[in-house]
């Protein structure tokens, strides 16, 4: 059973870098049929999409957060990264990284437990 | 930017059937997607491409998608269901998620 675990810092300081690594295990980063999200969801409201990344590196990002975001994959560690400049109170939030599926039509099928970042000096 | 507007509470008695909306622009051209999200825990796949179950997710869940609205049903609702669900539809290459509904079971 394919399971994904966020790791990072609970903490950092404003205007610093976000960094948050998803690690893949019971199954391979480098499927062709799937690949993989950053989503954050601050508490008590709704599911922010931050960006994909497919495991040849191609990347998409949210337009609202594109200037801050940078998102990379490490095959051979079965792990995908992101990274957020420039962070303010507003970052603030509970990060899930999560697994898209082609094979039912891009939707979002295995998420993280979530890690929560509080920005805060 | 793409838009999906879902109401933000809906009720429903146990044993009635449920429906929660979501709004967009011709959404029926495009795939819609629902998740389910408890208290404390992730949220997880319960529709995708509009009406397909994923392993695991009870019959009762069903969903439709044409013209401006996606529809997620659940039928039979039982007081597990109470939670918050969140249409998802892809715009382009970028994710669009509607604002979530509070499923209330009483």
């Amino acid at each position: 059973q394919l399971q994904l675990q966020e790791s990072g810092p609970g903490l950092v300081k404003p205007s610093e870098t976000l960094s948050l690594t998803c690690t893949v295990s019971g199954g391979s980063i480098s499927s062709n049929t799937y690949f993989w999200g950053w989503i954050r969801q601050p508490p008590g409201t709704g599911l922010e999409w931050i960006g994909n990344i497919y495991h040849t590196g191609t990347t998409y990002y949210n337009p609202s957060l594109k200037s801050r975001v940078t998102m990379s994959v490490d095959t051979s560690k079965n792990q995908f990264s992101l990274k957020l400049s420039s962070v303010t109170a507003a970052d603030t939030t509970l990060y899930y990284c999560a697994r898209i599926s082609g094979t039912k039509n891009d939707a979002f099928d295995i998420w993280g437990q979530g890690t929560m970042v509080t920005v805060s000096s | 930017s793409y838009e999906l507007t879902q109401p933000p509470s809906v009720s429903v008695s146990p044993g009635q059937t449920a429906s929660i909306t979501c709004s967009g622009d011709k959404l029926g051209d495009k795939y819609a997607s629902w998740y389910q999200q408890k208290p404390g825990q992730s949220p997880v796949l319960v529709i995708y491409q509009d009406n397909k179950r994923p392993s695991g997710i009870p019959e009762r869940f069903s969903g439709s998608n044409s013209g401006d609205t996606a529809t997620l049903t659940i039928s039979g609702t039982q007081a597990m269901d109470e939670a918050d669900y969140y249409c998802q539809a892809w715009d382009s290459s970028t994710v669009v998620f509607g604002g979530g509904t509070k499923l209330t079971v009483l």
